[in-house]
């Protein structure tokens, strides 16, 4: 079935380990996003990809990185965690196409960093 | 770029009245304005959305309206369940983006 899968669901760890959140989609779609959100709070855009070795910074500075080596993969990358960095993390994607840009959202990683 | 307002930030109605969310954008040149619902500890889904050349869409107990001149767009939900008690976000399409609104929490009281 066609979706988007976002590993680890949660995560606790301390501050300064090195952390990747997974996430990969079935849908076919070239663009992906991800996103921080406090739980039922604003969405807030981090990075995002139109296709394969594109990445752009979204709205919200965030001391993360990410890669997209493959179309359907698109990983989320903490060099150092903290405590500020605790939230959740939605990966979504979407067909791109002008005007049609429905995204369809992961479950989210919920990450606590202590 | 696009900035998306959304209002109110809560709403609070009775089961089986009616409840509207508001949201204004400020750049023209987007076309495509979707609505997310978010229940607790779940992911955002889209449940309707409204494309620039269209005025007025409905799905049953949903609808959504679009004055492209005034630069808003507004949900309507009829006969209010416990189950729409969840977080609604707006959003218009920019630069190949979603920009979203900041969220209403809607909660229906029996």
């Amino acid at each position: 079935e066609a979706d988007i899968y976002q590993t680890p669901r949660y995560l606790v760890i301390g501050t300064g380990k090195k952390i990747t959140l997974e996430c990969s989609q079935t849908m076919g779609h070239d663009k992906m996003y991800w996103y921080q959100q406090d739980p039922g709070m604003e969405l807030h855009l981090i990075h995002y990809s139109y296709g394969v070795n594109s990445t752009e910074k979204g709205d919200l500075s965030s001391e993360s990185t990410v890669s997209r080596i493959r179309t359907e993969h698109f990983p989320l990358t903490l060099e150092s965690a903290r405590p500020s960095h605790t939230s959740q993390y939605l990966c979504a994607s979407s067909l791109g196409a002008s005007g049609y840009n429905e995204q369809f959202f992961g479950p989210g990683t919920r990450l606590t960093v202590l | 770029g696009e900035n998306v307002e959304q209002h109110p930030s809560t709403l609070s109605v009775q089961e089986g009245d009616s409840a509207v969310i508001k949201c204004t954008y400020s750049d023209s040149a987007s076309n495509y304005f979707p609505w997310y619902k978010q229940e607790l500890g779940k992911r955002p889904q889209l449940i309707i959305d409204i494309r620039s050349n269209v005025g007025e869409k409905k799905d049953q107990r949903i609808a959504v309206t679009l004055n492209k001149t005034a630069k808003h767009f507004s949900l309507h939900i009829t006969e209010t369940q416990p189950e729409d008690s969840a977080v609604y976000f707006c959003a218009a399409d920019w630069a190949q983006k979603l920009v979203f609104g900041q969220g209403t929490r809607l909660t229906i009281n029996p």
